[in-house]
């Protein structure tokens, strides 16, 4: 049975960190393009990152870039949001996801359940 | 950026009655576009993706056709499950984007 599971999730400060994880089991994770997606309270899904296998790629969105980091360790199959500088408006469930499709960033096809981050003074 | 637009906004049907749902794309994406069924308190689900492709498990009665700038989604016959908001997703070009979703209600 394949899961992702995220943790990490919680209440910070404005301008404070956060480090998100997410637990894959149930297939190859060390094979599995991955990303990163979030959503404000009542609003539409956001794409945030990705990176490849390897770990040779990784993509940002604008509104993270320089903030956010993504990272994966295939040995311990997870994957890693490490969140600095964090703002109101980064307030959201985030959802890590696997990509899947040749060529660019791909479409998700499995998701976890997501984890609340909620930045407030 | 790609901005996908999503239309209407909100369907209003009833079970049995056919849905269509409308993606448009602001500048083309060719076939690399795909859809997403969320429910309240769910994480979505992948329906179809590059554009025609049904998803593994999902019913036949879940279709989606387009190209280029104009993508739709079809429900033949709504079940009462089916009742959700949709997203369309574009893989074409970073960033990649979502559709502000359209929300099929009874």
């Amino acid at each position: 049975q394949v899961q992702l599971v995220e943790s990490g999730g919680g209440l910070v400060k404005p301008g404070g960190s956060l480090r998100l994880s997410c637990a894959v089991s149930g297939l190859s994770f060390s094979d599995t393009y991955m990303s990163w997606i979030r959503q404000a309270p009542g609003k539409g899904l956001e794409w945030v990152s990705y990176i490849n296998k390897g770990s040779s790629q990784r993509i940002y969105a604008d509104s993270v870039n320089g903030r956010f980091t993504i990272s994966r360790d295939n040995a311990k199959n997870s994957l890693y949001l490490q969140m600095n500088s964090l703002r109101v408006e980064d307030t959201a469930v985030y959802y890590c996801a696997r990509a899947r499709g040749a060529g660019l960033g791909g479409y998700f096809d499995i998701w976890g359940q997501g984890a609340l981050v909620t930045v407030s003074s | 950026e790609i901005v996908l637009t999503q239309s209407p906004a909100t369907l209003s049907l009833s079970p049995g009655e056919r849905a269509t749902l409308s993606c448009r794309a602001s500048q083309s994406v060719s076939r690399y576009l795909a859809w997403y069924q969320q429910k309240p308190g769910q994480a979505p689900r992948v329906l179809i993706y590059d554009a025609s492709n049904r998803a593994t498990g999902i019913p036949a009665r879940f279709s989606g056709s387009g190209s280029g700038t104009d993508f739709t989604l079809t429900i033949s016959s709504l079940e009462p499950e089916d009742f959700a908001v949709y997203y369309c997703q574009q893989r074409s070009n970073w960033p990649l984007t979502f559709g502000g979703g359209t929300e099929v209600e009874i």
